[in-house]
């Protein structure tokens, strides 16, 4: 089955550092992969997302690029605000799907946090 | 264009009781899907219905746990007979059919349920 691995938490960081949250995945197919945030006592929101392998998700300064080769996602940014601190998951969708069938696979997310 | 709604927002039950969780769908969206966040974990994925259709309920407690998204109103969560294990967040996502468009979840900010 699917699977989506993520970095274990919390991760601090000051402000202004530069910030990596690894994620792997297993699936089958071609699937569509996917950062999403929650802020505490909120829903998730999407962050970025890739459809297919070497596309790169950018939103407010992260980045993450979809690696077929090292079947990796990787959230990335160059420099942290404290408003970044929150929790982040990775997240997949099988890619073999029409119709948008099926749930999304998630990690067990990453709390980060930053210091001023 | 209102998001996903969901209501109410926190629910204190009592063990043996009944909890019902509504969500509401983005305007114009058509697939819904239900998650259940444990305390310091990951979404878990448990039901996938269109409108008088359940699509996929893979991730549903076999007892106890039921969903309907009828042709008209909210679709409902339903835990019946409540036990403190049920205590959790519950998060609603909906989607437009576009699966070719990568196949994108927009989170509603869920329903804290605590049983007592």
């Amino acid at each position: 089955g699917n699977s989506v691995t993520q970095m274990e938490g919390p991760v601090t960081l000051s402000e202004e550092a530069f910030l990596t949250i690894n994620c792997t995945y297993t699936a089958t197919g071609y699937p569509s992969l996917f950062w999403y945030v929650q802020y505490p006592g909120e829903g998730l929101q999407l962050l970025l997302k890739a459809t297919k392998a070497d596309d790169k998700g950018s939103n407010k300064g992260f980045e993450a690029t979809y690696r077929k080769e090292t079947t990796s996602f990787h959230l990335e940014k160059g420099s942290v605000q404290v408003s970044d601190s929150a929790v982040y998951f990775c997240a997949l969708s099988p890619g073999d799907s029409g119709g948008g069938a099926d749930g999304l696979t998630f990690g067990k997310g990453t709390h980060l946090i930053i210091q001023p | 264009n209102a998001g996903v709604m969901q209501n109410p927002r926190h629910l204190v039950r009592r063990r043996g009781q009944e909890a019902r969780l509504r969500c509401s769908p983005m305007k114009g969206h058509s697939h819904v899907y239900w998650y259940r966040q444990l305390p310091e974990e990951g979404l878990k994925f448990m039901v996938y219905l269109q409108k008088e259709n359940i699509i996929d309920e893979s991730g549903m407690p076999k007892e106890r746990f039921s969903a309907e998204f009828p042709k008209e109103g909210p679709s409902i969560l339903r835990i019946q007979q409540v036990v403190r294990g049920d205590s959790a967040a519950y998060f609603c996502a909906s989607s437009p059919v576009s699966w070719l468009a990568g196949y994108e979840q927009y989170f509603g900010p869920g329903t804290r349920l605590t049983v007592t």
